[in-house]
């Protein structure tokens, strides 16, 4: 089975903090994607890659950015949180074609 | 982005009912899939559908590919209380070079015992 890791499971950062999400799949995935999840609101991509160093916007990208140097690693990146960034975010991989595997996700809250 | 129109948006049904729910869209996809989400943990893989009008199961589940490609159904009958989760329909569009994929909104599922 693809794992898919997340390194935190609950974060808590101050406004205006730079946070690091990481994500590591060990399937060889060509393609990682950060979403994120917010009551009534479903599943919301913010950017995906499909190789490395590649990256593409999602439907929600601002405020965000990604960082994929390894083809294993997916890393997003909030430069200055805010509380309206306070959710749910999941990480997922995916080989062309098929459905993504998805990381526990890491709960944010930004104060 | 688009988004699927995924209904009911929760449930409260009692053990041992059959349960139904269903996801439509404005365009057409060639690859449907339900995951579950299960409380604090991210969504599981349940089912995928790759053709038009197939029907597949999965134990208790039973997902079906609408024959015009823009909707999906999943039923799952006899439930039990760990069937209480997220379920998330999921599209793949034919024109989506990057695997990309558009979700429902999810429907809250609550088992009585």
């Amino acid at each position: 089975d693809v794992k898919v890791t997340q390194s935190s499971r609950y974060l808590v950062k101050r406004t205006g903090e730079k946070v690091f999400l990481e994500c590591v799949q060990d399937m060889d995935h060509e393609n990682m994607f950060w979403y994120r999840q917010d009551p009534g609101l479903g599943l919301r991509l913010i950017y995906f890659s499909y190789d490395v160093k590649m990256k593409e916007k999602g439907d929600i990208p601002e405020g965000y950015s990604v960082s994929r140097e390894k083809k294993e690693r997916f890393s997003l990146i909030l430069e200055s949180a805010s509380t309206n960034q306070t959710s749910m975010y999941l990480c997922a991989s995916a080989v062309r074609g098929w459905g993504s595997s998805f990381g526990s996700g890491t709960q944010l809250s930004v104060l | 982005g688009q988004q699927l129109n995924q209904s009911p948006q929760s449930m409260f049904i009692q053990e041992g009912e059959d349960v139904s729910m269903n996801c439509t869209s404005s365009s057409i996809f060639n690859t449907w899939l339900w995951y579950k989400q299960d409380p604090g943990e991210g969504p599981v893989l349940l089912i995928a559908l790759y053709k038009a009008g197939e029907l597949t199961s999965n134990g208790r589940l039973t997902a079906q590919f609408g024959i015009t490609r823009k909707d999906s159904f999943l039923n799952i009958s006899a439930s039990i209380p760990s069937d209480v989760g997220i379920y998330f329909c999921a599209g793949l569009d034919p024109y989506n070079a990057g695997n990309m994929l558009t979700f429902g909104g999810g429907t809250r599922l609550m088992v009585k015992p």
